[in-house]
C-alpha cells in the first residue's frame, strides 16, 4: 500500500488543454516534492512545498500544498508536448526519507 | 557542477552472479539513497546514508543486497547472488544538510537472466 496516492494513475489530453494531477495521504508531512521523471532517466525535482496552504508557480504549473499538510496538487495550464511524462509527489517525514507516490504518466498529445 | 554519477547504465548478468552498482553523489551532499524502481512496485527506498553512515536500511529485500559509504563521494549496492526477480531500475540520490529535496542520477537498469 502507498504511504502517498496519486490520481489519476494516467492522464492523456491534447495541447493546449489543461489538467491537474493529485496526491493524498492520511500522514503529515515536514514537506512534500513534485518530480517528473522522463523515460530512461532519473526524477527531476520540480519544487518543494513546506508551509500548509501553501501555492507555488513555476511557468505553467501551480503546486498547492493542502493546509493540513496531508495532500497536493499540481496543475497544468496549456499543457505542452514537453509536459509528457511520468509525475511523482514524494512526502517528506522530519528525518529527510521519502516516500513516493506511484506516479501519473501524462501524455500531451500535439 | 555534475549532478549524481551511477555506473553502469545498463547491466545484464545470468542469475547467480554478483554485481556491483556504482554511484558517486553531487559534492557537497552528505545524505545518500538508493532505490528500486519497478512498473509493479514503484519507487522504493532501499537504504539511506548520511554522513557516510548507513541510518535505515529497512527497505533492503532481503541479505543478498548489501550497501556501502566508504567515503563522502563513492557508494556501492551489491546483489549476491542476483536473481531474475532483482531485476529493475536502480537508482541513486543525493541530498544537502538540511535539505528534504533528493537529486537523482540516471539509474542503472539491471536485468538479470
Amino acid at each position: 500500500t502507498q504511504l502517498l496516492e496519486q490520481s489519476p494513475q494516467f492522464l492523456s489530453i491534447q495541447e493546449g488543454e489543461n489538467l491537474t494531477v493529485y496526491c493524498n495521504s492520511s500522514s503529515v508531512f515536514s514537506s512534500l516534492q513534485w518530480y517528473r521523471q522522463e523515460p530512461g532517466e532519473g526524477p527531476v525535482l520540480l519544487v518543494t512545498v513546506v508551509t500548509g496552504g501553501e501555492v507555488k508557480k513555476l511557468k505553467r504549473l501551480t503546486f498547492q500544498f493542502g493546509d493540513a499538510r496531508k495532500d497536493s496538487s499540481l496543475h497544468i495550464t496549456a499543457a505542452q508536448p514537453g509536459d509528457t511524462g511520468l509525475y511523482l509527489c514524494a512526502g517528506a517525514t522530519n528525518d529527510y526519507k521519502l516516500s513516493f507516490g506511484a506516479g501519473t504518466t501524462v501524455t500531451v498529445r500535439a | 557542477d555534475a549532478g549524481v554519477i551511477q555506473s553502469p547504465r545498463h547491466e545484464v548478468t545470468e542469475m547467480g552472479q554478483e554485481v556491483t552498482l556504482r554511484c558517486k553523489p553531487i559534492s557537497g551532499h552528505n545524505s545518500l539513497f538508493w532505490y528500486r524502481q519497478t512498473m509493479m512496485r514503484g519507487l522504493e527506498l532501499l537504504i539511506y546514508f548520511n554522513n557516510n553512515v548507513p541510518i535505515d536500511d529497512s527497505g533492503m529485500p532481503e541479505d543478498r543486497f548489501s550497501a556501502k559509504m566508504p567515503n563522502a563521494s563513492f557508494s556501492t549496492l551489491k546483489i549476491q547472488p542476483s536473481e531474475p526477480r532483482d531485476s529493475a531500475v536502480y537508482f541513486c540520490a543525493s541530498g544537502g544538510q538540511g535539505m528534504y529535496e533528493q537529486y537523482f542520477g540516471p539509474g542503472t537498469r539491471l536485468t538479470v537472466t
